[in-house]
């Protein structure tokens, strides 16, 4: 079956600009996940949506950053007013419940 | 403040042989862990798991390791094959509400040589 897809693949943009960042869970799964991978470091937990709840975004680093998940589906990572230290990969992951995570492609953001 | 430590950025290897990935933690909360392996411009991929209450989870060529009072945990690949060559993240997570959230060490470059 479809793995959880993530668009774009690579966003270039200018510091000061927002960006959006698209991810498709696989179907069914109740829980969304967002993590970042900045350069020679580990994932970087995000935000978790699971179901009807509210969401944890214990992870997010600033309040330029947004997340949404409309219909427990499709998931939007926004950031606004983007800046260098934004730059990273954004791995989005996909559960039933909380079992085993399952990882999208990610998007490569890069902020000049 | 790392929580999850690989302190070896790369390990190369030869086919055929055991490949040994190692991992520390230092909050004793954790008590789940996970291994993932990654390859270029793909997510990371599931590989292994093992919980607190045991110290060895097999699964095929992969073996997992945990010494609780260490607070170690190693990922055994044998026989070792070109196609595992990737990067290897160790995960963990901790028990109670938050037990989805994992946190990841910064990985470990596995090269398998032909």
């Amino acid at each position: 079956g479809a793995g959880v897809s993530q668009s774009p693949s690579n966003k270039v943009t200018e510091k000061g600009k927002d960006v959006e960042l698209r991810c498709d869970p696989i179907s069914g799964h109740t829980a969304l996940y967002w993590y970042r991978q900045s350069l020679g470091q580990g994932l970087e937990f995000l935000i978790y949506f699971q179901g009807n709840s509210a969401p944890d975004k214990s992870g997010l680093p600033s309040d330029r950053f947004s997340a949404e998940r409309t219909g427990g589906s499709v998931s939007t990572l926004t950031i606004q007013r983007t800046q260098q230290e934004d730059s990273a990969v954004y791995l989005c992951a996909s559960s039933l419940f909380s079992d085993t995570q399952y990882f999208g492609p990610g998007t490569r953001l890069t902020v000049l | 403040d790392q929580q999850v430590k690989q302190n070896s950025p790369s390990l190369s290897v030869q086919e055929g042989r055991i490949s040994i990935l190692n991992c520390d933690y230092t909050n004793s909360m954790f008590d789940y862990f996970l291994w993932y392996k990654k390859y270029p411009a793909e997510g990371p991929t599931f590989l292994i798991s093992i919980s607190s209450i045991k110290d060895k989870n097999e699964d095929g060529r992969f073996t997992v390791f945990l010494n609780k009072s260490a607070k170690h945990l190693s990922l055994h690949i044998v026989p070792s094959q070109p196609g595992d060559s990737a990067v290897y993240f160790c995960a963990a997570s901790g028990s109670g509400g938050s037990n989805y959230k994992l946190t990841f060490g910064k990985g470990t470059l596995l090269t398998v040589n032909p």
